[in-house]
């Protein structure tokens, strides 16, 4: 059962656009919503997260929007450039203190075209 | 910022041998690490869930015998691939994960591409 669907699985979009992502989730206990960019042969590495006390959080181009009741999130990339250009995971967990597991989306190839 | 450090960035095995993979939290006590294991455009697939000092928790259909973990401290964890064979060949990530208090979420290195020969 897969537990946080992404959408969409490719995105093309033109530079100096925006880049939406969207995830929704299953689980009512998930506490902690990150978003993960990963580049080819590397590791994913995290460019922004939120709890669910707020619905936005912003840093530099990249802003969260979160739905608590629709269990819905979305990733905004503003400006969008072609160094953006990355897979995209955004994920779930609980946050508190235990051996919780992110719960990954399925991933969206990102393409930002000049 | 909290540093996950993993190696060999790619290793090349013959079939049969055994390839050992070290994942490192450099500035952080890792009360908990995680390998994954990601085939070509698709997503993160967890293998397992290690505690320092525990038996890791294997997830359905990820063989114990063949891949082998110990996290044997705070900041070391490693995945044992036992008689390694080509379909083994993937590209694996640890996680780590610090405190929770101290506010620390999950942070990857930058992962090992397996080939076996």
């Amino acid at each position: 059962q897969q537990q946080v669907k992404q959408s969409p699985q490719s995105l093309i979009v033109q530079k100096g656009g925006i880049s939406i992502i969207n995830c929704a989730y299953e689980n009512t206990a998930f506490d902690y919503f990150p978003w993960y960019q990963q580049f080819p042969g590397k590791g994913p590495a995290l460019l922004i997260a939120i709890r669910p006390d707020v619905s936005e959080k912003k840093e530099g181009r990249f802003t969260i929007s979160f739905n608590k009741s629709a269990k819905q999130f979305s990733l905004h990339i503003m400006d969008s450039q072609p160094g953006d250009s990355a897979t995209y995971f955004c994920a779930a967990s609980v946050w508190g203190a235990g051996s919780y597991q992110l719960t990954f989306g399925k991933g969206t190839k990102l393409s930002v075209i000049p | 910022g909290a540093v996950v450090s993993q190696h060999p960035s790619r290793v090349i095995c013959k079939s049969g041998t055994s390839v050992k993979i070290e994942c490192r939290s450099l500035d952080f006590q890792a009360t908990t690490m995680f390998w994954y294991r990601q085939f070509p455009k698709q997503s993160l697939m967890l293998m397992a869930t290690s505690n320092e000092g525990s038996k890791a928790t294997y997830e359905q259909g990820v063989e114990k015998d063949k891949f082998l973990i110990n996290h044997a401290s705070l900041t070391l964890s490693t995945l044992t691939v036992t008689s390694a064979h080509p379909e083994d060949s993937s590209f694996y990530i640890c996680s780590a994960r610090g405190p929770q208090g101290a506010g620390y979420g999950y942070t990857f290195g930058s992962g090992t591409r397996l080939t076996v020969v």
